[in-house]
């Protein structure tokens, strides 16, 4: 069965430094991976993902992702955060063995402080 | 495209009565997903179809839950009978390809059961 970890409930950083959002899955099969953010009453929207090839993957808003195998994780990363970026990130995982089920992780909050 | 539309935004009801929650999907999308979120549990995956059939129900809590998909155009989510533990956000997200494809989500239904 797949599954996914987020392990921090929040992330508090100052603007204009660099945020990490961590997040590690696991699979039986190659792991197909996504970060979704949501804002206040709204639902969720799609980040960016990973399927193959580079490890480093490139999203919105100037997001980015390194997937990295051995350690079977899926850091959401950028590079000088906004206060704008303050919201709930989701990590999700597809099993590419496993039909269509996405499964996300618990979520964690991100404050950026002005 | 006008996303995927959920509808009602709101429902309030009162333990005992029938929901029904609808969902049209982005149209061209061939996979519907239902979720369900709280803040105790999260992002619960209830059941997914792949071109109007369901592929996997076994997130559905109880035999209350049902859904339906009678076109490509449109999905329903059904509590029968509705209990206060069912109060969360009901979400429908499609998703554009087979395996590979990210998740385009609704606005949500926010369930309340009195």
């Amino acid at each position: 069965a797949q599954s996914v970890a987020q392990p921090e409930d929040q992330v508090n950083v100052a603007e204009g430094n660099p945020l990490t959002v961590k997040c590690t899955y696991s699979v039986s099969g190659n792991p197909y991976l996504f970060w979704y953010v949501q804002y206040p009453n709204r639902g969720l929207q799609f980040l960016l993902k990973y399927i193959t090839g580079d490890n480093l993957v490139k999203g919105s808003y100037g997001f980015e992702a390194e997937f990295n195998k051995s350690q079977t994780s899926f850091h959401l990363k950028k590079p000088s955060a906004l206060v704008s970026d303050s919201a709930l990130y989701f990590c999700a995982v597809r099993d590419d063995g496993g039909g269509f089920k996405t499964i996300f992780g618990a979520g964690t909050r991100l404050f950026v402080k002005a | 495209d006008a996303g995927v539309i959920q509808s009602p935004r709101h429902e309030v009801t009162e333990m005992g009565q029938e929901v029904t929650l609808r969902c049209k999907p982005i149209s061209g999308h061939n996979s519907l997903f239902w979720y369900r979120q709280t803040m105790m549990r999260g992002l619960e995956l209830l059941i997914y179809f792949n071109n109007n059939v369901p592929i996997d129900d076994s997130g559905m809590p109880e035999d209350r839950f049902s859904a339906k998909m009678p076109n490509a155009s449109f999905s329903t989510l059904k509590i029968q009978p509705s209990e206060p533990r069912d109060s969360a956000v009901y979400f429908c997200a499609s998703s554009p390809s087979v395996g590979q494809g990210e998740l385009f989500f609704g606005s949500g239904t926010q369930l309340s059961v009195l």
